[in-house]
């Protein structure tokens, strides 16, 4: 079946750099999307194809993608960015499947 | 603004059926070309999708859960809905419905939690 590997955690202070990694294990790779949880939260939207922003999500948030692995990037990172995020992606047959997602901790 | 909604039993016996409802309001379930998917999540760990319909009916299913799982969708009542059969403990989760379009799954319910205990 097909994989999508993260990154456990990623530690950043604020104003710098997160960079989140989303690793699929087949090629070819469909399209990636990233999502972003808060406690108790639904999640919600904050990437789509690779690197397409959805309104009201901050320009911080940019998402690129290389091979079979597409990544994260939050730039001038804020508290409020703190959260799990998680990758996700389909396989050929229409079968979805999510990272294993990562927690992004602002110290 | 599309809305999502879930509803349904929240304690479910081992070896029963969990049965989950998803009404969609402020659009109609059959407009456009979305998927609507069923996804979910035991405590303290990551999301897992279950399975997404359309609505035309044709439905795509988790291998892991494919013997156990059934999606339905009824356009008169802009709801779909998910059976998940023969349920242990291992199902116990929030579970959420949510759209899928173009752009990923854009709009989700705010989730229910489903606890599998006798």
């Amino acid at each position: 079946s097909y994989e999508l590997t993260q990154p456990p955690s990623v530690s950043v202070s604020p104003g710098q750099t997160a960079r989140i990694t989303c690793s699929a294990d087949a090629l070819p790779k469909q399209y990636a999307y990233w999502y972003q949880q808060k406690p108790g939260q639904a999640p919600v939207l904050v990437i789509y194809k690779d690197s397409e922003r959805p309104s009201g999500i901050p320009e911080r948030f940019s998402g690129s993608s290389s091979g079979t692995t597409v990544t994260l990037t939050i730039s001038g990172v804020q508290a409020e960015d703190e959260a799990d995020y998680y990758c996700q992606s389909a396989d050929s047959s229409g079968t979805y499947v999510f990272g294993t997602g990562t927690k992004v901790t602002v110290l | 603004q599309v809305q999502l909604q879930e509803s349904g039993p929240g304690l479910v016996k081992p070896s029963q059926t969990l049965s989950l409802t998803c009404t969609v309001s402020g659009g109609s379930i059959s407009s456009g070309s979305y998927y609507w998917s069923w996804i979910r999540q035991p405590a303290g760990k990551g999301l897992e999708w279950i399975g997404r319909i359309y609505t035309s009916g044709s439905t795509n299913y988790n291998p892991s859960l494919k013997s156990r799982v059934t999606i339905s969708v009824d356009t008169s009542k802009n709801q779909f809905s998910l059976k998940l059969s023969s349920v242990t403990a291992a199902d116990t989760a929030v579970y959420y419905c949510a759209r899928y379009s173009s752009r990923g799954h854009d709009y989700w319910g705010q989730g229910t939690l489903v606890t599998v205990s006798s």
